[in-house]
């Protein structure tokens, strides 16, 4: 597609629920980031892949969080045993990696909802 | 990332440029300067970026001083659609975006 892709747009579960959010980034591009952002907050770094190298795991806030990325393309964050505070909108955003110039595109988010 | 200091808000008559400073004396030399904005319910939107030469597409102007410790950004004919939060950072490479608090546009009729 012509941008970063990301389902479900909204996501309404309840507290102790998995959940899985779908990232489809930017065809060609190598990089891959999630990124969550609390209500009037700034974006707060979960993980990057890139490439076939090891994901840089720093930014995640817990064991509950988990992503992969299947085939260098599609990315799936998981959340487990989901919690009030998890509530938020989960950013993904996707870059080809042209030297020190590097721009990220974000998708649209999905608002993840913890009742 | 370069720390960066931007105005909290910012009024602009619409049909009007809107010019957004951007302070970020500590920005290295391979640190690239980009622009982003987010409206309200929105992902981040890429606007442009640069590294010491001024720069223009078709958003926006980019204007970068020469000791690149500032930056202006340019919406030559500012619409109601460009109400958003504008923010300014300081990165190379891969490095993760990290947004501060930015400027809230707000153009008014």
């Amino acid at each position: 597609g012509a941008g970063v892709s990301q389902s479900p747009s909204n996501k309404v579960t309840e507290k102790g629920k998995d959940v899985e959010l779908r990232c489809d980034p930017i065809s060609g591009h190598t990089a891959l980031y999630w990124y969550r952002q609390s209500l009037g907050q700034g974006l707060e770094f979960l993980i990057y892949f890139q490439g076939n190298s090891a994901p840089d795991k720093s930014g995640l806030p817990s064991d509950r969080f988990s992503a992969e990325r299947t085939g260098g393309s599609v990315s799936t964050l998981t959340i487990q045993r989901t919690q009030q505070e998890d509530s938020a909108v989960y950013l993904c955003a996707s870059s080809s990696q042209t030297g020190l110039e590097n721009i990220q595109y974000f998708g649209a988010g999905t608002r993840l909802s913890v009742l | 990332d370069a720390k960066t200091t931007q105005p909290t808000s910012m009024d602009c008559a619409e049909g009007r440029a809107a010019n957004l400073p951007c302070n970020h004396s500590t920005i290295s030399g391979n640190e690239y300067v980009y622009w982003y904005r987010q409206i309200h319910s929105q992902g981040p939107q890429y606007i442009i970026h640069g590294l010491k030469n001024n720069e223009t597409n078709e958003m926006a102007s980019l204007i970068i001083t020469e000791d690149r410790k500032s930056s202006t950004l340019i919406l030559p004919h500012a619409t109601l659609r460009d109400t958003a939060v504008y923010y300014c950072i300081g990165r190379r490479g891969y490095q993760k975006v990290t947004f501060g608090i930015g400027t809230k546009l707000q153009v008014i009729p």
